[in-house]
């Protein structure tokens, strides 16, 4: 069975350029998260995705952070203008609703020079 | 606000001390428990939760959870370390009515000493 994937593993940019993340979390999940994780610190939240509802964008540190999601597939996290403090590890989860358990992915580790 | 608090942010243990890391939440309303835990260069994975019952909660690898609603805590225990569960471990809280907000704690870096 297929778990939360994500691509790419790596990914190194110049400061100011754009990059696009992507998640595809588990078949049926209607619920999916982005979370950063600067290294040595915590998760912290960023958005959620749940069925058709409007995102919760509370997260989301700044207005160059913006995500999509198609129906209950795929999601792209897409930061613009990239600054050296947006290096973190993005970590995509998915679950069956918003109080279940989350499945994470292998995460996207953003390195940006 | 709601908030998920872990104490103890680096815990050093030998092989087969026991282990209790502290976890307490602020919220008022019924939620759902987690401990996740991320081995290095591994996923984040559930290591146990909680949402209805019997509040002494058993997860895997030996480990256990108890939610005591009074203290708004959730304290995970392991009577007997290995060295492979040399790894972070999370907190989280999932209110389970109202709007959502799945909070972590910032973690607890477990070191056990072979």
């Amino acid at each position: 069975g297929a778990g939360v994937s994500q691509s790419p593993s790596n990914k190194v940019t110049e400061k100011g350029k754009d990059v696009e993340l992507r998640c595809d979390p588990i078949s049926g999940h209607t619920a999916l998260y982005w979370y950063r994780q600067r290294l040595g610190q915590g998760l912290e939240f960023l958005i959620y995705f749940q069925g058709n509802s409007a995102p919760d964008k509370s997260g989301l540190p700044s207005d160059r952070f913006s995500a999509e999601r198609t129906g209950e597939s795929v999601s792209t996290l897409t930061i613009q203008r990239t600054q050296q403090e947006d290096s973190a590890v993005y970590l995509c989860a998915s679950s069956l609703s918003i109080t279940d358990t989350q499945y994470f992915g292998p995460g996207t580790r953003l390195t940006v020079l | 606000a709601q908030s998920v608090s872990q104490h103890n942010h680096h815990v050093i243990l030998s092989e087969a001390a026991s282990l209790e890391l502290g976890c307490n939440y602020s919220y008022g309303g019924t939620v759902n428990l987690f401990w996740y835990v991320q081995y290095p260069g591994q996923h984040l994975q559930l290591l146990l939760k909680y949402f209805s019952g019997d509040p002494l909660v058993k997860g895997i690898k030996g480990f256990e959870a108890e939610f005591i609603k009074s203290k708004f805590s959730f304290n995970l225990r392991k009577p007997s370390v290995q060295w492979s569960d040399t790894a972070e471990y999370f907190c989280a809280v999932s209110p389970t009515s109202g709007t959502y907000k799945y909070i972590f704690g910032t973690g607890t870096r477990l070191k056990v000493l072979a």
